[in-house]
């Protein structure tokens, strides 16, 4: 079966700084999209970025990008010079042949 | 473009009753998913469809069923509501290709359910 691990409940990152979610995945299916989601506090889901299974190259859009690692089964999002607007939840999710899984979320909190 | 509408945003029932949810996705958007999500449970898939027909399907109990239109609209219905029904409940529509399943889902802000 699908899983997703996001290891981090919580994290805090101060304005314009880099940081890392982490999201490990395990899946027996040869072909699988990996995605991040940012839900703010008004519920709404807010699609940032996939990566393909078969892609070489690590997707970015914009300040996000996604460290993809393959052979270790890990996807971490990165986002670059964080802004107060980046301070929600963020879902990793992949979506296999059956269905779309997603991990328990991580916190993100962005410092002034 | 105007993006995937849910109705209503808020609703509130007792044990017992039954529900019916809509969805309305993306003009040309012909995939339809359906998420349950709680602060215990986190975000669980419940169903997709395509083309009017479920492709698959959460581990829920058949309380929990749904349907799809032929312009692609949805709906989902949960019957004999339980106190553990109240979730916010996300709707998703995807762009589905020749490439593939792999395209990314935009979702609806959701129908908050209270079961009293």
């Amino acid at each position: 079966a699908q899983k997703i691990t996001q290891t981090q409940p919580g994290m805090f990152v101060q304005e314009k700084e880099a940081v890392t979610l982490d999201c490990t995945y395990d899946t027996s299916d040869q072909s699988y999209g990996l995605f991040w989601y940012k839900q703010p506090s008004s519920g709404e889901m807010i699609f940032l970025i996939y990566q393909g299974s078969y892609d070489e190259q690590n997707a970015t859009e914009g300040r996000y990008s996604l460290n993809f690692q393959k052979a270790r089964k890990s996807a971490n999002l990165v986002i670059s010079a964080s802004q107060l607007g980046d301070s929600a939840m963020y879902f990793c999710a992949m979506r296999g042949d059956n269905d779309m899984r997603f991990g328990a979320g991580t916190r993100l909190t962005v410092k002034p | 473009k105007a993006g995937v509408t849910q109705t209503p945003r808020y609703l509130i029932k007792t044990r017992g009753q039954q529900v019916t949810l809509s969805c309305s996705p993306i003009s040309g958007h012909r995939s339809v998913s359906w998420y349950q999500q709680t602060p215990g449970q986190g975000l669980q898939f419940l169903f997709e469809y395509f083309s009017e027909t479920q492709r698959n399907k959460g581990n829920f109990p058949g309380r929990f069923s749904g349907r799809q239109f032929s312009n692609s609209r949805s709906e989902m219905n949960v019957s004999t509501l339980e106190l553990g029904d109240s979730a916010l409940y996300l709707c998703a529509s995807s762009l589905v290709t020749s490439g593939g399943l792999y395209n990314e889902q935009f979702f609806g802000p959701g129908t908050r359910l209270t079961v009293l």
